[in-house]
């Protein structure tokens, strides 16, 4: 079955600074990547996700680009601020039903 | 506005009790599923449903069990709740169809079992 890794599990940042948070899969036929974010105490909301046949993708300050090669996506964040705290969940979808979760990266931003 | 609600919030409970987790969606989706999640740890599929009476068992095993009598009611039970059910239980819901979308997640359910 699909195998995702998501790498680092914690990433401290000055505020202004820039985020990089990568994940790998196994699933050569994976084909849609959405990544979520989860506020302390609140539920996970999506912030952005690539399809396959797309290398990247860019909406203000967060960008996701794939590389179906190597099959890793990475979420950049940029121009960090402190609200963007939060724990970050990329995921994995074949075209079955079944999203797969990595482990989650604890983005920390100090002001 | 459209949404998804989960019932209780939080709930306290004794070993042995069985309990009924509730999720409704008002957004009009057919896909919809069960998650558990130790806070700001990794999400596990516990169940999944495709649509009316369809229900499927996700990657983490679990003592619960789910119906699907109604698109928008989604519910979980437990029939005999242990310590090691404790945890936060996230329900969400996705569009029909082929292409894949986004999932939409509920507020959670915090569960203690004394």
């Amino acid at each position: 079955g699909e195998n995702v890794e998501q790498h680092p599990s914690t990433l401290s940042v000055q505020e202004g600074d820039s985020a990089v948070i990568k994940c790998t899969y196994s699933d050569s036929a994976s084909n849609y990547f959405p990544w979520y974010k989860q506020e302390l105490g609140k539920r996970p909301q999506l912030i952005i996700d690539i399809r396959s046949n797309v290398g990247e993708k860019k909406d203000q300050r967060i960008a996701v680009t794939l590389n179906k090669t190597a099959k890793h996506f990475s979420l950049h964040i940029t121009e960090t601020q402190p609200e963007d705290s939060a724990v970050y969940f990329c995921a994995v979808n074949t075209g079955g039903f079944k999203t797969i979760f990595g482990a989650g990266t604890r983005l920390f931003v100090k002001a | 506005e459209a949404d998804i609600y989960q019932t209780p919030r939080y709930l306290v409970i004794g070993t042995g009790k069985k309990i009924t987790l509730e999720c409704s969606q008002t957004m009009g989706h057919d896909k919809m599923y069960w998650y558990q999640q130790d806070p700001g740890m990794e999400l596990h599929l516990i169940h999944y449903s495709y649509g009316v009476n369809s229900t499927e068992k996700g990657d983490l095993s679990s003592e619960s069990t789910v119906s699907r009598i109604r698109t928008e009611h989604f519910p979980l039970t437990l029939e005999s709740a242990r310590p090691s059910h404790t945890s936060q239980y996230l329900c969400a819901s996705s569009e029909s169809g082929l292409v894949l979308n986004e999932q939409f997640f509920g507020p959670g359910t915090r569960l203690t079992v004394l």
